[in-house]
């Protein structure tokens, strides 16, 4: 059975500094995506970055970055340079097996993040 | 880029009452789509799979007969909660990726049901 760990419920962070929300997952499948969606209050859940279980290189997206460990199966997000527009629930997620429009995709628990001015 | 979109963004319904909620994919063909509920500060819990032209597959636990997901066109997927009650009231969010290629799946904003 897949599983997505977020051991995070709520954090603070200071407006301008990095942040990195925690994310352990697991899986059996070799071939797998992990995903980081944003869900502000309005409800909407926002694609920021993904990675794929044979990327190589860790996935970078503007302040996000994903810090894929593969052996310790983690796939911490870090937002540098946080705003205020930051606040929001942060999600991790995983597609099971291969890549396909009908694999499904799996969310953690959440973080709520809160950016402090 | 790609969007999903969802109707309505919220409906308050009494109990007993059905209620039809609607996800369209507005620029691309969606073989598939799925269905998330989400309780207050809880995370997404995935209810059913919706393929077009066939049955919907249900994750375990979810009443298929409660849920009613119809999956007509290539770019519409509606789920409608019969015989609503208290206990439904919970936000409705559909999601869909392009295509097989896609790594990015797309959401609609999302339906908040309150059933009185």
């Amino acid at each position: 059975a897949q599983k997505i760990t977020q051991t995070q419920p709520g954090m603070f962070v200071q407006e301008k500094e990095a942040v990195t929300l925690d994310c352990t997952y697991d899986t059996s499948d070799q071939s797998y995506g992990l995903f980081w969606y944003k869900q502000p209050s309005s409800g909407e859940m926002i694609f920021l970055i993904y990675q794929g279980s044979y990327d190589e290189q860790n996935a970078t997206e503007g302040r996000y970055s994903l810090n894929f460990q593969k052996a310790r199966k983690s796939a911490n997000l870090v937002i540098s340079a946080s705003q205020l527009g930051d606040s929001a629930m942060y999600f991790c997620a995983m597609r099971e097996g291969r890549r396909s429009s009908a694999s499904k995709i799996i969310f953690g628990s959440g973080t709520r993040l809160s950016i402090r001015p | 880029g790609a969007v999903v979109s969802q109707h309505p963004s919220w409906v308050i319904c009494k109990s007993g009452t059905s209620v039809k909620i609607e996800c369209r994919s507005l620029d691309f063909q969606a073989t598939t789509m799925f269905w998330y509920r989400q309780f207050p500060k809880q995370s997404l819990m995935l209810m059913a799979t919706s393929n077009e032209g066939s049955k919907a597959t249900y994750e375990q636990g979810v009443e298929k007969d409660k849920f009613l997901i119809n999956h007509a066109s290539l770019t519409l997927s509606t789920l409608t909660v019969t015989s609503a009650h208290p206990e439904d009231s919970s936000f409705y969010i559909c999601s869909a990726r392009r295509g097989v290629s896609s790594t990015e799946a797309f959401f609609g904003q999302g339906t908040r049901l309150t059933v009185v």
